[in-house]
């Protein structure tokens, strides 16, 4: 089965500008998360959708980043404007709620704002 | 705000040497302990999933345990190898299949 898609791997940005991310999580798996990375630390949650509902957004700084799921598949993640402190990986990751807490990871985009 | 920590934060091993590290969590309300391995410009990729205390996984030369009435795990490397060189997650299961992840412990071979 394939894997987690996402795209773009590499992008430089400079502060205040736009970017978006995708991902396309495995074939039926309901529950898919956006995870940032900063260099040095592990990943933290930044936001659980169920299907095409979001369960937990907690940890998501909504004044500049904002996700989607419209059709309960593939997902993007936005930031906008980018902050230097926004430089990071940014992972994907699906589950099918089979295994408790299982998840399947992409290989993530490095984000740089300069 | 659950605290997860991993040490050593990094450690160089020689090749055919044997190392261990440590991953930390709350010992209260715990449904699974999960080890990822994460390997440069690749998919972290899952390791185990442990649910028992007194727990114990082998995939073949690593292994891992966990007790979790002290709220501990550890992650072995027999006869390191350099394809072994990445960073090792943890991450504490708990409730709506959340994961909280530790650190890591980024792991360099030496030939």
């Amino acid at each position: 089965e394939a894997g987690v898609a996402q795209s773009p791997r590499y992008k430089i940005i400079e502060k205040r500008q736009s970017v978006a991310f995708w991902c396309n999580p495995i074939s039926g798996h309901a529950t898919l998360y956006w995870y940032q990375q900063i260099l040095g630390q592990g990943p933290k949650l930044l936001i659980q959708f169920q299907n095409n509902g979001v369960v937990d957004d907690s940890q998501l700084p909504k004044d500049r980043f904002s996700a989607e799921r419209l059709k309960g598949v593939d997902s993007t993640l936005k930031i906008q404007p980018a902050k230097l402190e926004d430089s990071a990986v940014y992972l994907c990751a699906s589950s099918s709620g089979r295994t408790i807490g299982e998840q399947y990871f992409g290989p993530g985009t490095r984000l740089t704002v300069t | 705000i659950l605290n997860v920590e991993q040490s050593p934060q990094s450690l160089h091993v020689q090749e055919g040497d044997s190392t261990n590290f440590t991953c930390s969590f709350p010992s209260s309300n715990f449904y699974a302990l999960h080890w990822y391995r994460w390997e440069t410009a690749k998919s972290p990729e899952a390791l185990f999933v442990m649910t028992l205390n007194g727990d114990e996984k082998k995939k073949g030369r690593i292994s891992a345990t966990l007790n979790t009435k002290e709220g501990y795990s550890y992650l072995y490397i027999k006869g390191s190898q350099p394809e072994d060189s990445a960073t090792y997650l943890c991450a504490f299961g708990a409730a709506g299949n959340k994961l909280t992840f530790g650190g890591g412990t980024r792991v360099l071979v030496k030939p």
